[in-house]
């Protein structure tokens, strides 16, 4: 069965770093976004990406936060200079066309700022 | 905009016990619901899904729920709790922009 894969599972990096997560979205969805989930809080809308631009973003998505679509597969979301509280889990997801509402989501991954 | 209520950060039942998470949501428009379950160390897996139609829905592993307009609630059950099905529990509404909004997420824990 088709699935969502992030890499890395697990990043590490220092404050004012830059950081960038990867997705790769199941192969025929067109509709791919971003969530994170703060330890022990709820998971939270990013970006939503259709098109090649951005759909809708949360206010949690500042100028800091950027995504791109650099070839046919990836979806990645670039973080310029990362802060402690951007500690999280960040999900990616996908959907097919035509049926947005079923949003299959990756294992995550895990940035750690220190 | 819209939100959801999930009663009940953690939830303890027993092996064979009748399992109810609960959910409420508020939307200004008929919402798209979702119960998506994640295991530790892993995604958010779909259970199941409302979006129109009949309102009690049968999703994977034995979980359905039902949407009751009037209570504005999405509820789950399960009529027998397995060990396997410890875990976290996230009840979502999606909105006309396509981005789902969550609930703070239940801990099932299943007693032997």
């Amino acid at each position: 069965e088709p699935e969502v894969t992030q890499t890395p599972s697990h990043q590490v990096t220092q404050m004012g770093q830059e950081v960038i997560l990867r997705c790769v979205p199941i192969s025929n969805h067109l509709y791919f976004y971003w969530y994170r989930q703060i330890l022990g809080q709820k998971v939270e809308f990013l970006v939503s990406f259709y098109n090649n631009e951005i759909s809708e973003k949360s206010e949690i998505f500042d100028d800091q936060f950027s995504v791109e679509r650099p070839d046919g597969s990836n979806f990645t979301l670039k973080i310029r200079s990362t802060k402690l509280e951007d500690s999280a889990m960040y999900f990616c997801a996908s959907t097919r066309q035509g049926v947005a509402y079923e949003q299959y989501f990756g294992p995550g991954t895990r940035l750690t700022v220190t | 905009a819209q939100s959801v209520t999930q009663l009940g950060s953690h939830v303890s039942v027993s092996e064979g016990a009748l399992v109810l998470l609960r959910c409420n949501y508020s939307s200004s428009v008929p919402p798209y619901l979702f119960w998506y379950v994640q295991y530790p160390n892993q995604g958010l897996q779909l259970l199941l899904k409302y979006t129109t139609g009949a309102t009690l829905v049968k999703g994977i592993n034995g979980f359905e729920a039902e949407f009751k307009k009037s209570e504005t609630s999405f509820h789950l059950t399960k009529p027998s709790a397995h060990m396997s099905d410890a875990a976290e529990y996230f009840c979502a509404v999606g909105n006309a922009g396509n981005m789902l909004t969550f609930g703070g997420g239940t801990r099932l824990m299943v007693k032997p």
